[in-house]
């Protein structure tokens, strides 16, 4: 079972929807958690942190359930622009890892 | 942008071929990390640099090896080159050793091992 898991997608939304991603992760001790935007052949840029007592960014909303290990991301309002891959990364101590991402894809 | 750079943008090899990749991190960053991200994958950590020392290292063999310089730059190298080390390979950069929130990511060196 890999550590951290995403739907791969794609997502295919039209304009102006709400979506939202599951990670599910299998490591209780994971210590903190992030969602990172790639866009296609660029470089993965961090969106949010992601915290117990949940999160907001503008149109973005993270949480985090610890008890059944997984995070979410809600976007609303969804923009063309929100066009991207949406990475989970989970960290404890010295290890970093990346889900394989969920593709996003807005529909005008 | 991040000010990470790193060079070349593309490279082309061959199997059992050797290979060095650079990365020169932001003004003020004394932390280097590289990761391979193979195409449909998320990118997975290879090793990081803190202060010119080995700080960490992920699931791979001891063909990937790195340097960091005292200007904290730093060196992927992958000796004996396998088709699957096809992938983009990002370094990120940061002044602590510290997690993902803390780090700047390079655009990347696409690599492809014919």
């Amino acid at each position: 079972r890999k550590e951290v898991e995403q739907d791969p997608g794609p997502f295919n939304v039209p304009e102006g929807a709400t979506v939202a991603f599951n990670c599910t992760y299998s490591n209780s001790a994971s210590q903190s958690f992030f969602w990172y935007r790639q866009d296609c052949r660029k470089e993965p840029k961090l969106l949010m942190s992601v915290y117990s007592s949940g999160n907001e960014d503008g149109r973005f909303t993270a949480q985090l359930n610890r008890a059944s290990q997984y995070i979410s991301l809600l976007i609303r309002d969804s923009k063309l622009s929100d066009s991207a891959t949406y990475l989970c990364v989970v960290s404890r101590d010295d290890k970093i890892i990346f889900g394989k991402g969920t593709r996003l894809h807005i529909l005008p | 942008e991040t000010g990470v750079t790193q060079s070349p943008t593309h490279l082309i090899k061959t199997r059992g071929q050797q290979v060095t990749l650079r990365c020169s991190s932001q003004s003020g960053h004394n932390t280097v990390s590289w990761y391979q991200q193979a195409l449909g994958q998320g990118p997975q950590f290879i090793f990081q640099y803190y202060r010119e020392e080995e700080n960490g290292r992920g699931n791979f063999p001891p063909r990937f090896s790195g340097l960091q310089f005292p200007n904290y730059s730093s060196e992927l190298n992958v000796n004996a080159l396998e088709l699957d080390d096809s992938a983009l390979y990002l370094c990120a950069s940061s002044f602590l050793a510290g997690g993902p929130d803390t780090q700047y990511f390079g655009p990347g060196t696409r690599l492809t091992v014919l």
